[in-house]
């Protein structure tokens, strides 16, 4: 069985500084792994996504993630947050066949303050 | 191209009604999921539907069913509604037919039970 895990439950930073969020998983077989922000009473968008080829991915809002297969992580990154950005941060998962069956973590809630 | 639609956007009810969610799929895609997100929790992955037929489902009772259209819309059914079923509920489609399913979500629907 698959499970995520997002080690940080709250990320406080000030704009215009550097952020990461921590995401581990756990998984006997391939997968395809996802950032998803949520923003206050909306819906989910998807920020990047893993699927094979580069462990270096880019997605949009300058947000970055790497997949690193020996630790089972799959972290994002920002080398300089914007208050927009404050919202909550989810890291998914799912098995190569699975495509709509997507395992998240409890989320991370990025604060950025001015 | 239009998004993925859901309505109603709020709701309440009463303990042990029933309830009926209803989403509109993103032109093209023909692959529904229906997500539960519990207060402060990630979603949790309820079932998915292709081409009009259950494709997989998590960890929730019956009570719980579903519907896929022919223009690929869907309805999310919950029976003899309880407390713990107070959520937001996500629909999200994504195009079946490709290697990955990367999942387009809606804004959700958020039920209270009384």
């Amino acid at each position: 069985a698959q499970s995520v895990t997002q080690l940080d439950s709250q990320v406080p930073v000030f704009e215009e500084a550097p952020v990461e969020l921590r995401c581990n998983y756990s998984s006997s077989v391939s997968v395809y792994l996802f950032w998803y922000v949520q923003y206050p009473n909306q819906g989910l968008q998807l920020l990047l996504k893993y699927l094979s080829g580069s462990t270096l991915v880019k997605g949009i809002n300058g947000f970055e993630a790497e997949f690193n297969k020996s630790q089972t992580s799959f972290h994002l990154r920002k080398p300089s947050v914007h208050i927009s950005d404050t919202a909550e941060y989810f890291c998914a998962v799912s098995h190569y066949n699975q495509g709509g069956k997507l395992i998240f973590g409890q989320g991370t809630e990025l604060s950025v303050k001015p | 191209e239009t998004g993925v639609t859901q309505s109603p956007t709020h709701l309440i009810k009463t303990r042990g009604q029933q309830v009926t969610l209803r989403c509109s799929s993103q032109s093209g895609h023909n692959t529904v999921s229906w997500y539960q997100q519990a207060l402060g929790q990630g979603p949790q992955f309820i079932f998915q539907y292709y081409r009009e037929e259950e494709n997989g489902r998590g960890n929730f009772p019956p009570r719980f069913s579903g519907l896929q259209f022919p223009n690929y819309s869907s309805e999310l059914n919950v029976n003899a509604l309880e407390l713990d079923d107070s959520a937001l509920y996500l629909c999200a489609s994504s195009d079946g037919t490709t290697g990955a399913n990367v999942l387009t979500f809606g804004a959700g629907s958020r039920l209270t039970v009384l």
